[in-house]
């Protein structure tokens, strides 16, 4: 089983602030790797595919990058309603797996 | 719109089943690898099962694997989740979601349902 470790567990940053979210991955998983965001009492929403690839609809500050064992995430200029969990997943291999996630929380 | 709806989620007691249904509608649900992912209150994500479009191949995390079954009715844009032999450590929110194939990221998620196993 491929283990996905995301740092920081926590961080508590001021808007406008960059914030950068890695995720290393046991073994090399190519660009298997996507981003989701969770807001409290919502289900997660996919931010990032395949470790740089944008969504529809996400904002522009959002972008990831990545390949083989270490991936980032990145918010330019955070915004309040960017407070939520953050997670990595890998679809590379069965069975699939997430991060432990990072907890964003805005000043 | 892509709607995913669970449902079956209540309280049970430990050794005990219960199925879960998530009711799709908006896209074309035998298109589609569909699979489930639990979350334990306050707790992070944890992959639990999927299933090909067709039924014809699915797969198991090791935690569930022997007690939970995955299945799906495309002629009703249905997904199941039968689960066998609870423990305490099944408490947790159960979202069905959907990927284009099963290498494919989680593109629509349901808002889950709420299994407790408890005595």
């Amino acid at each position: 089983e491929i283990v996905l470790t995301q740092s920081p567990d926590f961080q508590s940053v001021t808007p406008k602030e960059k914030v950068t979210i890695t995720c290393r991955a046991s073994q090399s998983i190519g660009n298997s790797l996507h981003w989701y965001q969770q807001k409290p009492d919502q289900s997660p929403k996919l931010l990032i595919k395949y470790a740089s690839q944008s969504i529809s609809g996400v904002p522009s500050r959002f972008s990831g990058s990545g390949s083989g064992t270490d991936f980032t995430l990145t918010i330019n200029s955070l915004e309040a309603e960017d407070a939520a969990a953050y997670y990595c997943h890998q679809s590379s291999s069965l069975p699939q797996t997430f991060g432990g996630g990072t907890k964003v929380e805005i000043k | 719109e892509v709607r995913l709806v669970e449902s079956g989620g209540v309280v049970v007691q430990p050794g005990g089943s219960l199925r879960l249904s998530c009711a799709a509608s908006g896209f074309a649900f035998d298109d589609y690898t569909m699979l489930w992912v639990r979350q334990a209150p306050g707790k992070g994500l944890e992959w639990v099962s999927l299933i090909s479009w067709d039924g014809g191949s699915t797969y198991y995390a090791g935690s569930v694997k022997g007690r939970f079954t995955i299945s799906r009715d495309n002629s009703k844009d249905s997904l199941y989740l039968q689960m066998n032999s609870l423990r305490t450590e099944d408490t947790a929110f159960y979202y069905c979601a959907k990927a284009y194939s099963i290498g494919a990221p989680f593109d629509s998620w349901g808002q889950g349902t709420l299994v407790t196993v408890s005595s």
